[in-house]
């Protein structure tokens, strides 16, 4: 069974531009959540989408958004790229319920 | 809101020492606990996932505990190896489905 898949692995931005991030979860999960994790910090909870809808999002500026797609894998944009957006982007998948989590491998974007 | 707390935020140990890593939450409506290793600049690899309706989980060298009406788990590392330096990480899932994350114990075991 593949697990949660992110691409791109790396990805260098300048500041101001805009970066996508995308995310497959394991099959059969509807769950996907998004985290970022700045050098040294903690994860810090981005967005939860379940069944293609927003469910939840943590304290972040509109500029970070996502959305989920019917296959239920996900997209992250960043809008308007800072220089304190350069952080480990850890994406996770998970049945609704009683279940865990699965991660993915992360990207990590820098932002120069 | 539920807030995870993991103590203590760092721990050094010499090799072949048992150690106890805690983590508390002070919310008990959850449908379970998870814990997960880290390793610098990597993912999230989860090690045990214990039910909110068990004691505990065992896997290998670990062993986690949870008592949820004291909002309490413990992570049980036997015989530690350099190996199994990592940061560890606790995460509860509220029965709103949301999950709740500690801030981690960075471990190191000295050879």
């Amino acid at each position: 069974e593949a697990g949660v898949t992110q691409s791109p692995t790396h990805l260098i931005k300048t500041r101001g531009q805009q970066a996508t991030l995308r995310c497959s979860p394991i099959s059969g999960h509807t769950s996907v959540y998004w985290y970022q994790q700045a050098l040294g910090l903690g994860l810090q909870f981005l967005l939860w989408y379940d069944e293609g809808e927003e469910r939840n999002r943590g304290n972040f500026p509109p500029r970070f958004s996502g959305r989920q797609f019917p296959n239920y894998s996900s997209e992250l944009n960043v809008n308007a790229l800072e220089l304190e957006d350069s952080a480990l982007y850890l994406c996770a998948s998970s049945l609704a319920g009683g279940y865990g989590y699965t991660f993915g491998s992360g990207t990590r974007l820098t932002v120069v | 809101k539920q807030e995870v707390t993991q103590i203590p935020a760092a721990l050094s140990v010499p090799e072949g020492e048992n150690l106890v890593l805690n983590c508390s939450f002070t919310d008990s409506a959850i449908y379970n606990l998870q814990w997960f290793r880290q390793d610098p600049g990597k993912g999230l690899t989860s090690l045990l996932l214990i039910q909110s309706s068990q004691r505990e989980q065992t896997s290998g060298r670990l062993n986690a505990s949870l008592d949820k009406s004291s909002g309490r788990s413990t992570l049980y590392i036997a015989a530690s190896q350099p190996g199994d330096s990592a940061t560890y990480l606790c995460a509860v899932r509220h029965t709103g489905n949301q999950f709740y994350f500690g801030t981690g114990t960075s471990l190191t075991v000295i050879p």
